[in-house]
């Protein structure tokens, strides 16, 4: 199985501030054959089910504020946001879709410092 | 707009059997792989099983294999998961999610169901 770690576990961020979560898969996710990386980005809210942010590792979903953004290839990737809003506060999961299982990362929860 | 409702959800003793269902609406149900994905109180994220659009091929995860089982109606637009020998291990919110690119099942999930509650408890 690929074991996705994300890291910090927690990161607490000012308002209009950058926010940078990092995921590194225990093997590599990018398909050789479409140069394609099998990785997703959800943010989830309290009480709510995960939303899709990014696809591809930096694809991002239609209706996702410009200031979300997913980067990396292979087996290390990073979700950043560019200028925290106060809405941002969540949960955040990485995913990999490359092979089955499909496994996620244990969250990275967000707050405002 | 696509919805994703989830039912059947409840208490159950270990050992038990639950089935639950997944009412779609808003696409073409029988083009998209669905899947369960779970999420144990206060934990992190965990897939469970998936079906192709044609409900031809299926994924478990090992912790579920054997003792749950994906199906799906296309005529009603509905996903299953039969779930049996439960264990306390398997309480969680359940969640229907749908395969973000048609005919993918290897796939990120753009869209997912509020989540129906199973708890599994003597």
């Amino acid at each position: 199985d690929i074991v996705m770690t994300q890291s910090p576990d927690s990161l607490a961020v000012s308002l209009g501030e950058r926010a940078t979560i990092n995921c590194k898969s225990s093997q590599s996710v990018l398909y050789s054959s479409n140069k394609k990386n099998y990785l997703a980005w959800y943010q989830q809210k309290p009480g709510q089910p995960p939303k899709l942010l990014i696809y591809w590792a930096s694809t991002r979903e239609f209706g996702v504020p410009d200031r979300f953004s997913g980067s990396g290839s292979g087996t290390d990737f990073t979700l950043t946001i560019s200028s925290l809003q106060a809405e941002d506060v969540a949960v955040y999961y990485c995913q990999q879709y490359y092979s089955t299982p499909q496994t996620f990362g244990q969250g990275t929860k967000l707050e405002i410092k | 707009e696509v919805q994703l409702l989830e039912s059947g959800g409840g208490l159950v003793q270990p050992g038990g059997s639950l089935r639950l269902s997944c009412a779609a609406s808003g696409f073409t149900f029988s083009s998209y792989a669905m899947s369960w994905v779970r999420q144990a109180p206060g934990k992190g994220l965990e897939w469970v099983s998936t079906m192709s659009g044609s409900g031809g091929s299926t994924y478990y995860a090992d912790s579920v294999k054997g003792r749950f089982t994906i199906s799906r109606d296309n005529s009603k637009n509905t996903l299953y998961l039969q779930m049996n020998s439960l264990r306390a291990e398997d309480t969680a919110v359940y969640s229907c999610a749908k395969g973000g690119e048609m005919g993918a099942m290897l796939v990120y999930f753009d869209s997912w169901g509020q989540g129906t509650l199973v708890t599994v408890s003597s």
